[in-house]
């Protein structure tokens, strides 16, 4: 199973380029987020997508843009890369509802210079 | 969002068992109370959840409050593999995100 799967793994950026985090899962989920974890710090919630056709701001989103393409994948975009989103972005879906679990990607470690 | 407190970080021995304790005063009825855990260098993966009553997995036991103002993720017999950061999180029916809070930083001593 493959379960939530990112690309890359690994990006390095300089400040000012763009690039997409790619996520994709195989379990039919309907709700998808992205997460930002800083080092020694907690995950933070960017964007998330309760449902194919809807996204919504979490606790951070200044500086990026999602796309729900379809049921599978959830992307994140980084129009204009800046040191400060030096970080591990974390993908994960889940079923939506609030008795179930949520299954997260491996990580996109991405650095910004 | 209902918020959860958490200790920052506790230690415990191998093969001793470990009490993880949560905050959530402000929880509502429908509340479910979920426990992720993150070991280092992953993303986070499930552990347990409940509303009301206790529960059992091969992974922990949750042990809800009467009054479901706290609760307690019980590790049975601590490893080494279960050093991490574990997370206590309130998910409601009317909202489809799942935040984070910072968790409790677990250290298993050999």
């Amino acid at each position: 199973n493959a379960g939530v799967t990112q690309t890359p793994k690994f990006q390095v950026l300089k400040t000012g380029q763009s690039m997409t985090l790619q996520c994709a899962q195989d379990m039919n989920h309907n709700s998808m987020y992205w997460y930002r974890q800083d080092p020694g710090m907690g995950l933070r919630l960017i964007y998330y997508s309760a449902s194919e056709g809807t996204t919504d701001k979490g606790e951070v989103p200044n500086g990026y843009n999602v796309s729900r393409l379809n049921k599978r994948e959830f992307s994140l975009r980084l129009e204009s890369a800046a040191p400060s989103q030096t970080s591990v972005y974390f993908c994960a879906s889940s079923a939506g509802l609030m008795n179930t679990e949520a299954f997260f990607g491996q990580g996109t470690r991405l650095t910004v210079v | 969002d209902a918020k959860t407190t958490q200790p920052n970080s506790m230690e415990s021995n191998e093969e001793e068992p470990v009490h993880l304790p949560c905050n959530h005063s402000t929880i509502s009825g429908t509340d479910y109370i979920h426990w992720y855990r993150q070991l280092p260098s992953q993303g986070p993966e499930y552990v347990i959840h409940g509303l009301t009553s206790n529960v059992n997995n091969r992974m922990a036991s949750l042990a809800i409050a009467e009054d479901r103002k706290s609760s307690t993720l019980i590790l049975h017999r601590a490893t080494l593999r279960d050093a991490a950061v574990y997370y206590c999180i309130l998910r409601d029916t009317g909202a489809q995100k799942l935040v984070f809070g910072q968790g409790t930083r677990l250290t298993i001593n050999p």
